[in-house]
């Protein structure tokens, strides 16, 4: 398998536009994470699916921030509008299941907000 | 509720002495614990896990880890630094209670030098 996959690995978009992450997790793993990382915050959960579900969305920063799961081999991470202060690094990562099983992460997406 | 704390932003070592990074962590229930190292523009990777299974855990790269209950702590160790280990670690607790999802630490950069 070629690991996590995230798309692009930059972005760079003008304050107030939409922007979308993308992510394709390894085959057969029933779980997804997005996390950011910033130097002031460090890694932080968004949102994580089970089974294309979302569980909890409580790490998401505002109702500006949403995130979907069409089906096991695909999942976005939408901002609309983006603002400064979202520029950070996006992971996102997918295991088999929770607890002793470990998280395996995608390249990342750095996005600039301008 | 979990909680991972790394001691030490940034570690300095010359290469070939020890290395030493501190990760305490409190958890209601018995914790899993990990430790994932991250290269500049990479993804988190990890370096190993602690299942409950040995207390002294052997990973990638010649890193080791032993789990002491008693301390709370989960401190990476490495006999002698290589130039090659110069990198963010971070430390990560999870359990097997319900929907538990790994809780990072801040993260320890790691600076070799010569």
């Amino acid at each position: 398998d070629a690991g996590v996959i995230q798309s692009p690995r930059h972005e760079v978009t003008e304050m107030g536009q939409e922007v979308t992450l993308r992510c394709k997790p390894i085959s057969g793993h029933d779980y997804l994470f997005w996390y950011r990382q910033t130097m002031m915050r460090g890694l932080e959960l968004l949102i994580y699916f089970n089974n294309n579900v979302p569980i909890d969305d409580s790490g998401m920063p505002e109702d500006r921030f949403s995130a979907k799961m069409p089906n096991a081999s695909f999942s976005t991470l939408k901002i609309q509008p983006s603002e400064p202060r979202d520029s950070a690094v996006y992971f996102c990562a997918s295991s088999f299941q929770q607890g002793w099983t470990e998280a395996f992460f995608g390249q990342g997406t750095r996005l600039t907000v301008v | 509720a979990q909680s991972v704390t790394q001691l030490g932003s940034h570690v300095s070592v010359s290469e070939g002495a020890l290395v030493l990074l501190r990760c305490n962590y409190s958890s209601s229930v018995p914790p899993y614990l990990f430790w994932y190292v991250q290269y500049p523009n990479q993804g988190l990777q990890l370096l190993l896990k602690y299942t409950s299974a040995a207390t002294l855990v052997k990973g990638i790269n010649g890193f080791e880890a032993e789990f002491k209950k008693s301390e709370t702590s989960f401190h990476l160790t490495k006999p002698s630094a290589h130039m090659s280990d110069a990198a963010e670690y971070f430390c990560a607790v999870s359990s097997n209670s319900g929907y538990s999802t790994l809780t990072f630490g801040k993260g320890t950069m790691l600076l070799v030098s010569p």
